[in-house]
């Protein structure tokens, strides 16, 4: 099955700084990679998301990246503001599996004011 | 208008003892699905239905037991309950049969078992 590999586990930033999470996933059939953001004692809620026949995408201070040949794909958050302190979950999903995302670990994000 | 409700919130019981949580969507959505979120905030799926039928199901429990009254409810029973079973579980939905869309997430229920 997919496995999701997400790095690193935890990081943290001063605020201003740009942020980057990366995940590699294992299954080339993959073509969706949602990104999850996690505050805390709340639930995940989507940021941002991919397909696999685009290579970027951006949403003001959020973009993905991705690169399908080499498997992974990269949240960049820039300009980080303390109400970006989460943890953040990428995943990865294909057509052919009823809709199942593979999450990776998380990564615990702190933006220092 | 919450999206993806789950119900209770909050949920503490003894070990032995059986349980529900009890999840609803108003997003006229196909998919729902359950996950389990341990203490290292790992999130990971267990059950997934499509339009009342079951989808996904992963390695859990048989003492976990799903049910799908209709495409916009889905429950979780959990018989004999064990300290491992201590979590936060979330309810989510996504249209269709979920392929390459995105999931909406409940609050969550925190399961302490004592």
């Amino acid at each position: 099955g997919e496995n999701v590999e997400q790095h690193p586990s935890t990081l943290s930033v001063q605020e201003g700084d740009s942020a980057v999470i990366k995940c590699t996933y294992s299954d080339s059939a993959s073509n969706y990679f949602p990104w999850y953001k996690q505050e805390l004692g709340k639930r995940p809620q989507l940021i941002i998301d991919i397909r696999s026949n685009v290579g970027e995408k951006k949403d003001q201070r959020i973009a993905v990246t991705l690169n399908k040949t080499a498997k992974h794909f990269s949240l960049h958050i820039t300009e980080t503001q303390p109400e970006d302190s989460a943890v953040y979950f990428c995943a990865a999903s294909k057509h052919t599996n009823a809709g199942k995302s593979t999450f990776g670990d998380g990564t615990t994000l702190t933006v220092k004011p | 208008d919450t999206a993806v409700s789950q119900t209770p919130k909050y949920l503490v019981t003894q070990m032995g003892n059986d349980k529900s949580i009890k999840c609803e969507q108003n997003l006229g959505h196909d998919t729902m699905y359950w996950y389990k979120q341990d203490s290292k905030k790992f999130l990971k799926i267990m059950f997934s239905y499509n339009n009342k039928e079951l989808i996904i199901n992963e390695t859990v429990p048989n003492r976990f037991s799903p049910k799908s009254p209709d495409k916009a409810h889905l429950n979780l029973h959990i018989n004999s309950l064990e300290l491992g079973d201590s979590a936060v579980y979330f309810c989510a939905s996504s249209q269709g049969r979920g392929n390459g869309q995105p999931q909406h997430f409940g609050d969550g229920t925190r399961l302490s078992i004592l």
